[in-house]
């Protein structure tokens, strides 16, 4: 079964500065990778999403992933954060048999 | 274009009574989901719909929830009797097809069971 892994609970980031989130997976065979973002009180977003091809990924809201087969990692990034991406980030892991399973999640923080 | 829309947004029981979650998908969305979160954890998945049928139940205590879709739209979780440890936010999500589709969320439903 896949899993997935986000090691930092809780990130602070200072309004401007880049920012990257940490996502690790565990699947025997290629993975289908997303990441997702919840805002308070409101649904999950794809931000993005890896399923073959350019190991790079570009995503909504200026956000981008790089998919590393060799470090079974799917890290996302920004490279300028603005107040607004002040939220909840889920990377997730699909397999053939159409289960999506979620990481516990990052929080960001946005300092002004 | 109408997102996934829930009902209620949020919802108090006291322990070992019923409650019901409903959920209308995007319209022609065949696939249709249900998430537990539970605070600090990400989502995880109850019960996946295609069109009316079930895919993947795995993970759903079926000794006291039950989801329904009825006519491949609508759908409707229970739970009966709830515990201490139902309190969740419950995501309904719904996709033109398989997970490769993107999946949009409502805004879920906040079960706090005392």
């Amino acid at each position: 079964a896949q899993s997935v892994t986000q090691p930092d609970i809780h990130i602070t980031v200072s309004e401007g500065a880049s920012l990257e989130l940490r996502c690790n997976y565990s699947y025997g065979a290629t993975p289908y990778l997303f990441w997702y973002v919840q805002s308070p009180g409101q649904g999950l977003q794809l931000l993005l999403k890896y399923f073959s091809g350019d190991t790079l990924v570009q995503g909504i809201k200026g956000f981008e992933a790089e998919f590393k087969r060799s470090q079974s990692s799917f890290n996302l990034r920004k490279p300028s954060v603005h107040w607004s991406d002040a939220a909840e980030y889920f990377c997730a892991v699909g397999a053939n048999d159409y289960k999506l399973s979620f990481g516990a999640g990052t929080t960001v923080t946005v300092r002004a | 274009e109408a997102g996934v829309a829930q009902s209620p947004r949020y919802k108090i029981i006291e322990k070992r009574q019923s409650v019901a979650f409903w959920c209308n998908p995007i319209s022609g969305h065949a696939t249709l989901y249900w998430y537990q979160q539970i605070l600090g954890q990400g989502p995880k998945l109850l019960i996946q719909f295609q069109n009316n049928g079930v895919v993947d139940d795995s993970q759903l205590p079926k000794d006291r929830f039950s989801a329904e879709r009825l006519k491949g739209v609508d759908s409707t979780l229970k739970i009966q009797p709830a515990k201490l440890e139902d309190s969740a936010v419950y995501l309904c999500a719904s996709s033109w097809g398989g997970f490769n589709t993107e999946a949009f969320f409502g805004q879920g439903t906040r079960l706090t069971v005392v």
